[in-house]
């Protein structure tokens, strides 16, 4: 079945640690792959988006994600989390061969210990 | 400009009741999507419309419906509910186009008791 995953359910860092999250989808054909976050009490937001061209993506407050074709990946890097970063982050994929729908990850749960 | 908004906040119903809520997409936002986020669980998507138009449906029973109205705002019908329709239900718009982002609302958290 095609779907998103994130293997990483809970994630506990401390201040300035790096943080990879992990995200890997099914769907074959051309994606546009996403990265959301959920701040305790908000909506979700998008942190970063990639839709073609160079496979690494910069994204706001220093998050970034590679794109690796091959691997089916799309994972979510930071080199240094801060307190704030403690969040709900999804991955999404939009498949383009699917009806232009988005699908979602099940989340990871990120605290960053200060 | 304002976000996505949508209404009520809060819901509290009944079993086997039924239940409507409403979606502003952003200003000259012509698609909008509905999806479900069970506590623990990513956002499933319920529904796409555009330009008043079913894109796309989800994997969710037909007691789900959604209409989207000349001003492209929507709503999201939800009949006979169940426990576990408890959740927070979100709506998204973008403008139309390849891959565009959406933006995500607030979301209406549905209880039933």
């Amino acid at each position: 079945a095609q779907s998103v995953s994130q293997h990483n359910h809970h994630v506990i860092l401390s201040e300035a640690a790096s943080l990879e999250l992990g995200c890997n989808y099914s769907y074959g054909g051309t994606v546009n792959l996403f990265w959301y976050v959920q701040y305790p009490g908000q909506h979700l937001q998008l942190l970063l988006k990639y839709f073609s061209g160079d496979p690494l993506v910069k994204g706001i407050k220093g998050f970034e994600a590679e794109f690796i074709k091959s691997k089916f990946s799309f994972n979510l890097r930071k080199p240094s989390v801060q307190w704030s970063d403690t969040a709900e982050y999804f991955c999404a994929v939009n498949a383009l061969n699917t009806g232009n729908q988005f699908y979602f990850g099940t989340g990871t749960s990120l605290t960053v210990i200060p | 400009d304002a976000g996505v908004t949508q209404s009520p906040t809060h819901l509290i119903k009944t079993r086997g009741q039924q239940v409507t809520l409403r979606c502003s997409p952003i200003s000259g936002h012509k698609s909008v999507s509905w999806y479900q986020q069970v506590l623990g669980q990513g956002p499933q998507f319920i529904f796409q419309y555009y330009e008043k138009e079913e894109r796309g449906r989800g994997n969710f029973p037909d007691r789900f419906s959604a209409r989207q109205f000349p001003n492209y705002s929507s709503e999201l019908n939800v009949n006979a509910l169940l426990l576990g329709d408890s959740a927070l239900y979100l709506c998204a718009s973008k403008w139309e186009g390849l891959g565009n982002e959406q933006f995500f609302g607030p979301g209406t958290r549905l209880t039933v008791l």
